[in-house]
Protein backbone atom coordinates (compact mmCIF):
# COMPACT_ATOMS: atom_id res chain seq x y z
CA UNK A 1 0.00 0.00 0.00
CA UNK A 2 1.50 3.34 -0.97
CA UNK A 3 1.44 5.74 2.28
CA UNK A 4 2.43 9.36 2.62
CA UNK A 5 3.34 10.40 6.56
CA UNK A 6 4.17 13.38 7.90
CA UNK A 7 5.91 14.49 11.25
CA UNK A 8 5.10 15.82 13.20
CA UNK A 9 1.20 16.36 13.03
CA UNK A 10 1.02 19.74 14.66
CA UNK A 11 4.19 22.23 15.40
CA UNK A 12 4.52 25.31 17.75
CA UNK A 13 7.30 27.71 18.01
CA UNK A 14 8.01 30.74 18.38
CA UNK A 15 8.63 33.68 15.68
CA UNK A 16 12.31 33.34 14.11
CA UNK A 17 13.02 29.86 14.96
CA UNK A 18 14.21 27.64 12.14
CA UNK A 19 12.11 24.21 11.47
CA UNK A 20 11.68 21.00 9.46
CA UNK A 21 8.76 19.59 8.75
CA UNK A 22 9.03 16.10 7.53
CA UNK A 23 7.16 13.81 4.98
CA UNK A 24 8.32 9.62 4.09
CA UNK A 25 6.68 7.89 1.59
CA UNK A 26 6.79 4.00 1.04
CA UNK A 27 7.11 3.31 -2.30
CA UNK A 28 10.53 4.84 -4.02
CA UNK A 29 8.56 4.93 -7.34
CA UNK A 30 7.61 8.48 -7.98
CA UNK A 31 7.81 11.54 -10.54
CA UNK A 32 7.38 14.25 -8.24
CA UNK A 33 7.03 15.75 -4.47
CA UNK A 34 5.29 18.71 -3.82
CA UNK A 35 4.41 21.01 -1.07
CA UNK A 36 1.56 22.44 -0.06
CA UNK A 37 0.04 25.60 1.93
CA UNK A 38 -3.44 25.62 3.17
CA UNK A 39 -4.78 28.52 5.31
CA UNK A 40 -8.01 27.83 7.52
CA UNK A 41 -11.08 27.73 4.78
CA UNK A 42 -8.69 28.11 1.80
CA UNK A 43 -7.36 26.32 -0.84
CA UNK A 44 -4.06 24.49 -1.34
CA UNK A 45 -1.43 27.14 -2.24
CA UNK A 46 1.85 25.32 -4.24
CA UNK A 47 4.97 26.09 -2.93
CA UNK A 48 7.87 23.67 -3.79
CA UNK A 49 7.98 21.25 -6.75
CA UNK A 50 10.97 18.82 -6.37
CA UNK A 51 11.24 16.80 -9.80
CA UNK A 52 12.41 13.11 -9.19
CA UNK A 53 16.02 14.07 -10.82
CA UNK A 54 16.19 16.71 -8.10
CA UNK A 55 17.26 16.76 -4.59
CA UNK A 56 16.33 19.89 -3.31
CA UNK A 57 14.35 23.62 -4.79
CA UNK A 58 14.65 26.88 -3.13
CA UNK A 59 12.46 29.92 -2.67
CA UNK A 60 12.78 32.31 -0.44
CA UNK A 61 12.77 30.96 3.48
CA UNK A 62 12.16 27.48 1.93
CA UNK A 63 13.83 24.87 1.03
CA UNK A 64 12.70 21.61 0.66
CA UNK A 65 14.84 18.49 0.04
CA UNK A 66 14.28 14.91 -1.32
CA UNK A 67 15.67 11.65 -0.69
CA UNK A 68 14.08 9.13 -3.01
CA UNK A 69 16.39 5.95 -1.37
CA UNK A 70 14.87 6.78 1.91
CA UNK A 71 11.70 7.56 1.30
CA UNK A 72 11.91 10.95 2.70
CA UNK A 73 11.45 14.78 1.47
CA UNK A 74 11.83 17.78 4.18
CA UNK A 75 10.35 21.19 4.04
CA UNK A 76 12.84 23.47 6.00
CA UNK A 77 11.40 27.11 7.30
CA UNK A 78 14.15 30.08 7.90
CA UNK A 79 13.01 32.26 10.88
CA UNK A 80 9.78 31.32 11.00
CA UNK A 81 7.30 34.17 10.56
CA UNK A 82 3.48 34.26 12.39
CA UNK A 83 1.95 34.51 8.85
CA UNK A 84 3.70 30.88 7.83
CA UNK A 85 1.28 29.43 10.43
CA UNK A 86 -0.71 27.05 8.06
CA UNK A 87 -0.99 23.38 7.48
CA UNK A 88 1.82 22.36 5.42
CA UNK A 89 1.05 19.15 3.12
CA UNK A 90 3.48 17.11 0.70
CA UNK A 91 1.91 15.05 -1.96
CA UNK A 92 4.11 12.48 -3.83
CA UNK A 93 3.10 11.92 -7.35
CA UNK A 94 3.93 8.85 -9.29
CA UNK A 95 2.69 7.04 -12.33
CA UNK A 96 -0.84 6.65 -11.42
CA UNK A 97 -1.23 7.76 -8.25
CA UNK A 98 -0.95 11.39 -6.55
CA UNK A 99 -1.34 10.73 -2.43
CA UNK A 100 -1.56 13.71 -0.17
CA UNK A 101 0.12 13.39 3.73
CA UNK A 102 -2.14 14.11 5.83
CA UNK A 103 -0.25 17.14 7.00
CA UNK A 104 1.45 19.19 9.48
CA UNK A 105 -0.28 22.25 11.60
CA UNK A 106 1.99 24.76 11.81
CA UNK A 107 1.65 27.28 14.57
CA UNK A 108 4.19 30.58 14.68
CA UNK A 109 3.56 32.44 18.16
CA UNK A 110 4.15 36.15 17.99
CA UNK B 1 -3.46 32.26 -16.98
CA UNK B 2 -6.49 32.69 -13.68
CA UNK B 3 -5.41 29.42 -12.00
CA UNK B 4 -8.18 26.39 -11.68
CA UNK B 5 -11.57 28.21 -11.55
CA UNK B 6 -14.62 26.64 -9.51
CA UNK B 7 -17.87 27.32 -9.16
CA UNK B 8 -19.94 27.30 -6.65
CA UNK B 9 -17.66 28.94 -3.76
CA UNK B 10 -20.42 28.24 -1.72
CA UNK B 11 -23.58 26.32 -2.14
CA UNK B 12 -26.47 25.20 0.61
CA UNK B 13 -29.01 22.90 -0.17
CA UNK B 14 -31.13 20.16 1.29
CA UNK B 15 -31.14 16.75 1.59
CA UNK B 16 -32.46 15.42 -1.74
CA UNK B 17 -31.78 18.11 -4.36
CA UNK B 18 -29.19 17.93 -7.06
CA UNK B 19 -25.73 19.38 -6.51
CA UNK B 20 -23.31 20.56 -9.76
CA UNK B 21 -19.81 21.53 -8.97
CA UNK B 22 -17.82 22.84 -11.71
CA UNK B 23 -14.01 23.37 -12.91
CA UNK B 24 -12.42 24.62 -14.97
CA UNK B 25 -8.44 23.24 -15.32
CA UNK B 26 -5.49 25.82 -16.27
CA UNK B 27 -5.56 26.25 -19.95
CA UNK B 28 -2.96 23.18 -21.63
CA UNK B 29 -3.18 20.66 -18.56
CA UNK B 30 -4.40 17.32 -19.57
CA UNK B 31 -5.05 16.37 -16.07
CA UNK B 32 -7.89 16.60 -13.80
CA UNK B 33 -8.53 15.77 -10.27
CA UNK B 34 -11.77 16.28 -8.14
CA UNK B 35 -10.79 15.93 -4.34
CA UNK B 36 -13.32 15.71 -1.21
CA UNK B 37 -11.69 17.69 2.24
CA UNK B 38 -13.49 17.25 5.50
CA UNK B 39 -12.03 17.33 9.10
CA UNK B 40 -12.53 13.67 9.53
CA UNK B 41 -10.94 12.21 6.98
CA UNK B 42 -9.08 15.04 5.58
CA UNK B 43 -8.07 15.15 1.53
CA UNK B 44 -10.21 12.23 -0.42
CA UNK B 45 -9.44 11.47 -4.47
CA UNK B 46 -12.85 10.66 -6.00
CA UNK B 47 -11.44 10.82 -9.70
CA UNK B 48 -9.01 11.72 -11.91
CA UNK B 49 -9.29 12.62 -15.30
CA UNK B 50 -6.64 12.34 -18.64
CA UNK B 51 -7.03 13.79 -21.77
CA UNK B 52 -10.69 14.08 -20.32
CA UNK B 53 -11.04 10.08 -20.01
CA UNK B 54 -11.75 9.07 -16.81
CA UNK B 55 -8.52 6.81 -15.36
CA UNK B 56 -9.24 6.17 -11.63
CA UNK B 57 -13.20 6.61 -10.05
CA UNK B 58 -12.48 4.00 -7.37
CA UNK B 59 -12.39 6.81 -4.65
CA UNK B 60 -16.30 7.87 -5.93
CA UNK B 61 -18.41 7.18 -2.73
CA UNK B 62 -21.17 5.72 -4.57
CA UNK B 63 -23.75 5.83 -6.99
CA UNK B 64 -24.62 9.27 -5.83
CA UNK B 65 -22.08 10.92 -7.53
CA UNK B 66 -20.80 11.31 -10.89
CA UNK B 67 -18.42 13.00 -12.69
CA UNK B 68 -17.53 14.14 -16.37
CA UNK B 69 -15.20 15.61 -18.85
CA UNK B 70 -16.50 16.44 -21.81
CA UNK B 71 -14.11 18.55 -23.25
CA UNK B 72 -10.19 20.15 -21.88
CA UNK B 73 -11.28 22.78 -20.48
CA UNK B 74 -14.81 21.60 -18.21
CA UNK B 75 -15.81 19.07 -15.96
CA UNK B 76 -18.60 18.75 -13.30
CA UNK B 77 -19.00 16.84 -10.61
CA UNK B 78 -23.00 15.70 -9.51
CA UNK B 79 -24.34 14.25 -6.55
CA UNK B 80 -27.84 13.61 -6.74
CA UNK B 81 -29.47 13.16 -4.65
CA UNK B 82 -27.49 15.09 -1.87
CA UNK B 83 -27.19 13.83 1.57
CA UNK B 84 -26.29 15.71 4.69
CA UNK B 85 -22.99 13.51 4.88
CA UNK B 86 -21.88 14.97 1.66
CA UNK B 87 -21.20 18.34 3.38
CA UNK B 88 -17.40 18.83 2.65
CA UNK B 89 -15.04 21.14 0.24
CA UNK B 90 -14.48 19.83 -3.03
CA UNK B 91 -11.29 20.56 -4.92
CA UNK B 92 -10.89 20.21 -8.19
CA UNK B 93 -6.72 20.34 -9.05
CA UNK B 94 -5.25 20.28 -12.60
CA UNK B 95 -1.91 19.52 -13.87
CA UNK B 96 0.41 18.60 -17.13
CA UNK B 97 2.50 15.70 -18.72
CA UNK B 98 -0.35 13.31 -17.39
CA UNK B 99 0.72 13.88 -13.74
CA UNK B 100 3.73 14.64 -13.63
CA UNK B 101 4.31 18.28 -13.71
CA UNK B 102 2.88 20.77 -10.96
CA UNK B 103 -0.55 20.06 -9.26
CA UNK B 104 -2.63 23.48 -8.84
CA UNK B 105 -5.75 23.93 -7.19
CA UNK B 106 -8.57 25.67 -7.44
CA UNK B 107 -10.26 27.44 -4.09
CA UNK B 108 -12.61 24.65 -3.36
CA UNK B 109 -16.97 25.07 -3.10
CA UNK B 110 -17.82 24.44 0.02
CA UNK B 111 -20.82 22.39 0.11
CA UNK B 112 -23.32 22.04 2.57
CA UNK B 113 -26.39 19.72 2.71
CA UNK B 114 -29.18 20.30 5.41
Amino acid sequence: KQEVTQIPAALSVPEGENLVLNCSFTDSAIYNLQWFRQDPGKGLTSLLLIQSSQREQTSGRLNASLDKSSGRSTLYIAASQPGDSATYLCVKTSYDKVIFGPGTSLSVIP
Amino acid sequence: DAGVIQSPRHEVTEMGQEVTLRCKPISGHNSLFWYRQTMMRGLELLIYFNNNVPIDDSGMPEDRFSAKMPNASFSTLKIQPSEPRDSAVYFCASTSSGGAGELFFGEGSRLTVL
